[in-house]
């Protein structure tokens, strides 16, 4: 495709259930990166591959996240034993380089979590 | 933690009106991006500004990096229906990471 795709656009899960967010980015693009936004916030950086190497994970809130990009192309979010508190909105964005500098983040529509 | 305010938060007005929203930090960058987010979608890239002093233009939005490289502004001109959206503005400091504002909410009346 030509932009960023995530499924599902939208996920309700109960508290305690796990769930695998999915992102497809750009084709080529090097860099990857996952947001979440809460209602009414910006986006909040979670973690960022470069191609299949996690460079940087220290957004993430707590250990029940988990983020993969194995062949550094599509990239999936896992959450274990979900949480309220974890309903928000989560980005997947690419960038074509490596990420220093003043790339741009192409971003994708999100996947809205729901945790009831 | 560098702070991050974006001012006003909420601004509604009518179209045709004026506007500038802000974009204010206690920390020196090296870039800073200006981005507009419309409900349902992510955020898209409207400007990248590198230098202090840097006044880029598009269209009827005019973006200025302030001289010392710690705060930005975005003047809209004649503001249509079709700029209603959250403006989030992200600085960075030469690496990868951006660290995004809480934004603007921009509605524009009809």
């Amino acid at each position: 495709g030509a932009g960023v795709s995530q499924s599902p656009r939208y996920k309700v899960a109960k508290r305690g259930q796990d769930v695998a967010l999915r992102c497809d980015p750009i084709s080529g693009h090097v860099s990857l990166f996952w947001y979440q936004q809460a209602l009414g916030q910006g986006p909040e950086f979670l973690t960022y591959f470069q191609n299949e190497a996690q460079l940087d994970k220290s957004g993430l809130p707590s250990d029940r996240f988990f983020a993969e990009r194995p062949e550094g192309s599509v990239s999936t979010l896992k959450i274990q034993r979900t949480q309220q508190e974890d309903s928000a909105v989560y980005l997947c964005a690419s960038s074509l380089g490596s990420g220093r500098g003043y790339n741009e983040q192409f971003f994708g529509p999100g996947t809205r979590l729901t945790v009831l | 933690t560098q702070l991050l305010e974006q001012s006003p938060q909420f601004l509604s007005i009518q179209e045709g009106e004026n506007l500038t929203v802000y974009c204010n930090s206690s920390s020196v960058f090296s870039s800073l991006q200006w981005y507009r987010q419309e409900p349902g979608e992510g955020p898209v890239l409207l400007v990248t500004v590198v230098t202090g002093g840097e006044v880029k233009k598009l269209k009827r939005l005019t973006f200025q990096f302030g001289d010392a490289r710690k705060d930005s502004s975005l003047h809209i001109t004649a503001a249509q229906p079709g700029d209603t959206g959250l403006y989030l503005c992200a600085p960075t400091s030469g690496t990868y990471k951006y660290i995004f504002g809480t934004g603007t909410r921009l509605k524009v009346l009809a």
